[in-house]
């Protein structure tokens, strides 16, 4: 599986923009880039996924890199119900289980 | 339809008893992933379903390890003669199954081995 690397920790001031970077440099042409959080005492929920256009929902957007080694997931506006861990997950075609890694623990101070 | 049902949410156990979880997922979803999670680290995978068919399962799944899936519908995993090193919050999670869908998770069960 391809590897992602997350920074183990971000923090963040509520109202405040969040850039979540991941790296994937060894990420194969048909790998979809996913994004999930795990809030605490929750299993983990879908945030976002893209192939290599820049993606918008309504919980955060998502910015792949033009060579699609590195993508970045950014919430407009932090709440402290933001305050979860965020795994970046390489998802290769065929619609294989996902592979978690240790993920970024964000917090969010008021 | 509430989501990813997981029960018991809280299971302890003595050392060498067999415990079993039951997941029930969304309805309409036939992939069923089964992941265990210990504390400061992600949910490692476990296993998988396809209906009722069990389609990969990991190195981790030791053989005092099952899960079926009897009519493609809820899974159960049971765990044989638990160590402790067992203790683990075990997650269960569907999806539709087609390209690149995404994973609807429970609240997981939460194993404490004594």
């Amino acid at each position: 599986d391809a590897k992602t690397t997350q920074p183990n920790s971000m923090e963040s001031n509520e109202e405040e923009p969040v850039h979540l970077p991941c790296n994937h440099s060894t990420i194969s042409g048909t790998d979809y880039i996913h994004w999930y959080r795990q809030l605490p005492s929750q299993g983990p929920e879908y945030v976002i996924h893209g192939l290599t256009s820049n993606v918008n929902n309504r919980m955060a957007s998502l910015a792949i890199a033009e060579d699609r080694k590195s993508s970045t997931l950014i919430l407009h506006r932090a709440t402290l119900r933001d305050a979860a861990v965020y795994y970046c997950i390489l998802s290769p075609t065929g619609n294989t289980p996902l592979v978690f890694g240790k993920g970024t623990r964000l917090s969010v101070i008021a | 339809d509430t989501g990813v049902s997981q029960d018991p949410r809280h299971k302890i156990t003595k050392r060498g008893q067999n415990v079993t979880f039951r997941c029930d997922p969304i309805s309409e979803h036939n992939r069923l992933y089964w992941y265990r999670q210990t504390l400061g680290q992600g949910p490692e995978f476990l296993t998988y379903f396809q209906n009722e068919a069990q389609l990969e399962k990991s190195r981790l799944l030791s053989d005092r390890f099952s899960a079926e899936r009897p009519k493609g519908s809820f899974s159960t995993l049971e765990i044989q003669r638990t160590e402790q090193g067992d203790s683990a919050m075990y997650l269960c999670a569907s999806s539709i199954g087609t390209y690149n869908t995404e994973a609807f998770f429970g609240q997981g069960t939460r194993l404490t081995v004594v």
